[in-house]
């Protein structure tokens, strides 16, 4: 079946450092990739998608890559900020059977700090 | 229209008593999707609905559990005989369109059985 394996947290970064959140799948055909995101106290929100190998989807900052050769999608930002502590999710969907549901990792929890 | 709601957005009930949750999603939306997720795991797809039709079901739903969404519009989720093991966030997302689709989740309705 379809899973999802996402890297250990919490991850603990300073402000301004590099962040890598490491996401590979298991899917056959070709599933489309997403990030959702989870602020404390919020629901989740869509951060990134891609739909297509070699596709890279972005967004405030944030950046990640479908690798098919991999079948990884790691979500990347170059700058950290305090305000990016979340929980992140990546997830992926496949047609099966008509249904569209979308099969996520446990999440990795950020914390950034100054 | 602004987001999907739920409600309510805690319960708290003893053992063995039944619960209903409702959620509305954005009004052009025609699939409407029921998760759940435990503490530090990721969403769980439990049931997908499209329009009025309940398409796919995970075998997570035992029978102690029915979900409706009568005229396509909101849905409910009814757990009967709460157990323990039921307590967790029940999600509810919906969206418009293919595979890439973006999901909009609710904020989540908190379940504690005691």
């Amino acid at each position: 079946g379809n899973s999802v394996t996402q890297m250990e947290g919490p991850v603990t970064l300073s402000e301004e450092a590099f962040l890598t959140i490491n996401c590979t799948y298991t899917a056959t055909g070709y599933p489309s990739l997403f990030w959702y995101v989870q602020y404390p106290g919020e629901g989740l929100q869509l951060l990134l998608k891609a739909t297509k190998a070699d596709d890279k989807g972005s967004n405030k900052g944030f950046e990640a890559t479908y690798r098919k050769e991999t079948t990884s999608f790691h979500l990347e930002k170059g700058s950290v900020q305090v305000s990016d502590s979340a929980v992140y999710f990546c997830a992926l969907r496949r047609l099966t059977g008509g249904g569209n549901k979308l099969t996520f990792g446990t999440g990795t929890q950020l914390k950034v700090e100054l | 229209d602004t987001g999907v709601s739920q409600n309510p957005r805690h319960k708290i009930t003893k053992r063995g008593q039944n619960v209903t949750f409702r959620c509305d999603p954005i009004s052009e939306h025609n699939r409407l999707y029921w998760y759940r997720q435990t503490l530090g795991q990721g969403p769980e797809f439990l049931t997908y609905f499209q329009n009025e039709a309940q398409l796919e079901k995970s075998r997570l739903l035992s029978d102690r559990f029915s979900a409706e969404r009568p005229k396509g519009s909101f849905s409910t989720l009814e757990i009967q005989r709460t157990e323990q093991g039921d307590s967790a966030m029940y999600l509810c997302a919906s969206s418009l369109g293919d595979q890439g689709a973006v999901d909009f989740f609710g904020q989540g309705t908190r379940l504690t059985v005691v």
